[in-house]
């Protein structure tokens, strides 16, 4: 079992559809957890981080389900500035300092 | 402010070149990191530091070396680049969870 795990897509979606992205990790001893979000040929970067009681930041919403190892990802309203690529990640118990395991990623794709 | 910055942008090398890409960071951060991203496979993780003057290996480390003689600066060497190398190489920084990246480096090896 790959230690981060996504459905790929992609999510080919409408401009105001709510969209929900999936992830599961294999590690019970991971201890934190985040969403990136990565353009074409860009840089990662921190969409949000993910916290067991969940927590929402505008139209994004993240859960964790330590029991399960399941972590999501609901975008409401989608936007055409969306569109990109996101990555479920995961600390890795095993290294020093904030080594992290990402996921391959999941592709959106939002359209007018 | 410049955050994390590499060095170069895009490289193409033939079979049994080396070189060097430089990663440097302006935020005193104590842990920088060198990933690569190829398609369908995700980011994994090279080499990391947690410190001037220590590293380690990560995920993939075999062909790679990396040195962290000053803070603000992480480089990672292709001895003997092999095709298998063509990757985008990304660095990265972190005082916390959050890691930071540079913009990345495009690496051929024919």
């Amino acid at each position: 079992r790959k230690e981060v795990e996504q459905d790929p897509g992609p999510f080919n979606v409408p401009e105001g559809a709510t969209v929900a992205f999936n992830c599961t990790y294999s590690n019970s001893a991971s201890q934190s957890f985040f969403w990136y979000r990565q353009d074409c040929r860009k840089e990662p970067k921190l969409l949000m981080s993910v916290y067991s009681s969940g927590n929402e930041d505008g139209r994004f919403t993240a859960q964790l389900n330590r029991a399960s190892q399941y972590i999501s990802l609901l975008i409401r309203d989608s936007k055409l500035s969306d569109s990109a690529t996101y990555l479920c990640v995961v600390t890795s118990p095993n290294q020093a300092g904030t080594a992290l395991i990402f996921g391959k990623g999941t592709t959106l794709s939002v359209s007018s | 402010n410049a955050g994390v910055t590499q060095t170069p942008k895009f490289r193409v090398l033939k079979t049994g070149q080396s070189m060097t890409l430089l990663c440097a960071q302006d935020m005193n951060h104590e842990y920088m990191y060198w990933y690569r991203q190829d398609p369908g496979m995700g980011l994994r993780l090279i080499h990391y530091s947690v410190g001037e003057g220590t590293t380690a290996k990560g995920e993939v480390p075999d062909g790679y070396n990396v040195s962290r003689l000053k803070k603000q600066n992480f480089l990672l060497g292709l001895e003997s680049a092999a095709p298998s190398q063509t990757s985008v190489y990304f660095c990265a920084s972190s005082t916390n969870n959050e890691q930071f990246f540079g913009p990345g480096t495009r690496l051929t090896v024919l």
